[in-house]
């Protein structure tokens, strides 16, 4: 069975950092992108980034709101997928989903909280 | 503003068959595939058609996908209230090199 466990989440200040990362279990990891994809309290699904299934020189992408400020990685020898968040801002605050698929999104993890408030 | 263009709402008596749009431009929609979600308050979003018409293993053919130029179409035959949920459109956008959602619709059974 499928299973994405996300872990990292919390309540920080503006300008902070906070790193999530998500822990994959049956299915081969190495094998598939990943993205992270948040939700705003009472908004609608936002994409975040995507990896292919290279560690350090695969491709990545972003959306516009969040380059230069998150990055994401990967370990495919230990299962894990990561966000770095560096410089977060109020308008961050969301649940944060990590998801087996770059485009197209076929599992996903039950999210992670992230606040970010002075 | 979502770049993908949804309904706020739409709604049906069960039984009956509703239709959600997905309106997008020659960008996205028009020259990737789509695909559509269900998510339940409080829940994690779910796949319910990959490749602007396929269902994954264990989707109900309840659900469907179609795709025409620039838009997308979801439709839910057979309403049921167990089916109230937000449902998302998705794709690629090769000018933003970003995935884009739809801004979700609620479904309603009256």
């Amino acid at each position: 069975e499928v299973e994405l466990v996300e872990s990292g989440g919390g309540v920080v200040q503006p300008g902070e950092s906070l790193r999530l990362s998500c822990t994959v279990s049956g299915f081969t990891f190495g094998s598939f992108w990943m993205s992270w994809v948040r939700q705003a309290p009472g908004k609608g699904l936002e994409w975040v980034a995507n990896i292919d299934q290279a560690e350090d020189v695969g491709e990545k992408n972003y959306v516009d709101s969040v380059r230069g400020r998150f990055t994401i990685s990967r370990d495919n020898a230990k299962n894990l997928l990561y966000l770095q968040m560096r410089s977060l801002r109020v308008e961050d605050t969301a649940v944060y989903f990590c998801v087996r698929g770059g485009v197209q999104f076929w599992h996903w993890g039950q999210g992670a909280l992230v606040t970010v408030s002075s | 503003q979502s770049v993908l263009t949804q309904p706020p709402s739409v709604s049906a008596a069960p039984g009956q068959r509703v239709t959600i749009s997905c309106s997008g431009s020659i960008s996205n929609i028009g020259s990737n595939s789509v695909s559509w979600y269900q998510q339940f308050p409080g829940t994690a979003p779910k796949l319910l058609i990959y490749d602007n018409d396929k269902r994954p293993s264990g989707i109900p053919d309840q659900f469907s996908g179609s795709k025409s130029d620039t838009s997308a179409t979801l439709g839910i035959t057979g309403l049921q209230t167990g089916d109230e949920a937000d449902y998302y459109c998705g794709t690629w956008d090769s000018n933003l090199s970003s995935a884009v959602f739809g801004g979700g619709t609620k479904v309603t059974v009256l």
